[in-house]
C-alpha cells in the first residue's frame, strides 16, 4: 500500500527564517510525490511534484522541495518565510503505474508570525 | 490557465431537499474528480470520471450521485443528504492520459456544504 506521512501536525516560523515541511513516503516501486496548499476556506493549490530526474525540484510561491530516496523523504521548503504562507499544507503520493489515487498525508498547519 | 470552477461556494441544505454540485473546466483535461474534506483533514476521493465515463466510485453512498454531461462539466447530485454530511466538496482535473500517475490535479475552490 502507499502512504505518506506529514510528522508535524503545526510549523510555527517567524517571518524571514527558513520554512521546512516535512514528508515521507512508503510506496513500493518509484513514487510520484506531489505538494500542495490550502488556505482557510478554499481548494488545493497545486505547489509542485517530483516525477523523475533532478532531486531538487522548484515550484510556485519560491517553494522547493528535495527528494531523497534513501531516506524517503520529500521535504518542502522555502528559504524565507512571509506571513502570507501561512496555510495548511499536503504531501501526496502516487505510485509509478496507472494509478488514479493520490494518497495524501494527514496535513502540516504552517503558522509564520510576522 | 489551471483553472476549476465550482458553484455554488456555499450550500444550506435540509435532509429531504434535492440539490446539486456543479464543477466545470476548459482545459481540456479528460480527468475529473469529486473529493470530500473535512475541516483540516485530508480531502478524501468519491469519484474520478475518465473520458465522461465512471472510473472509480470508492463505496460512495447512493445519496450522491455524479454526472458527467460533457468533457468540462461535472455535477454531484445531493438527496436525503445527513448532517455528518456536511463538509467541504472539491473537484478536480487532470489531463488523464490513462490516468497518468504524473498527471497534476487541479483543484476547485470548493462548495461548502451544510446539511441542517
Amino acid at each position: 500500500a502507499q502512504s505518506v506521512a506529514q510528522p508535524e501536525d503545526q510549523v510555527n516560523v517567524a517571518e524571514g527564517n527558513p520554512l521546512t515541511v516535512k514528508c515521507t513516503y512508503s510506496v513500493s516501486g518509484n513514487p510520484y510525490l506531489f505538494w500542495y496548499v490550502q488556505y482557510p476556506n478554499r481548494g488545493l493549490q497545486f505547489l509542485l511534484k517530483y516525477i523523475t530526474g533532478d532531486n531538487l525540484v522548484k515550484g510556485s510561491y519560491g517553494f522547493e522541495a528535495e527528494f531523497n530516496k534513501s531516506q524517503t523523504s520529500f521535504h518542502l521548503k522555502k528559504p524565507s518565510a512571509l506571513v502570507s504562507d501561512s496555510a495548511l499544507y499536503f504531501c501526496a503520493v502516487r505510485r509509478s503505474s496507472n494509478d488514479y489515487k493520490l494518497s495524501f498525508g494527514a496535513g502540516t498547519t504552517v503558522t509564520v508570525r510576522a | 490557465d489551471t483553472e476549476v470552477t465550482q458553484t455554488p461556494k456555499h450550500l444550506v441544505m435540509g435532509m429531504t431537499n434535492k440539490k446539486s454540485l456543479k464543477c466545470e473546466q476548459h482545459m481540456g483535461h479528460r480527468a475529473m474528480y469529486w473529493y470530500k474534506q473535512k475541516a483540516k483533514k485530508p480531502p478524501e476521493l468519491m469519484f474520478v470520471y475518465s473520458y465522461e465515463k465512471l472510473s472509480i466510485n470508492e463505496s460512495v453512498p447512493s445519496r450522491f450521485s455524479p454526472e458527467c454531461p460533457n468533457s468540462s462539466l461535472l455535477n454531484l447530485h445531493l438527496h436525503a443528504l445527513q448532517p455528518e454530511d456536511s463538509a467541504l466538496y472539491l473537484c478536480a482535473s487532470s489531463q488523464d492520459r490513462s490516468l497518468r500517475s504524473t498527471d497534476t490535479q487541479y483543484f476547485g475552490p470548493g462548495t461548502r456544504l451544510t446539511v441542517l
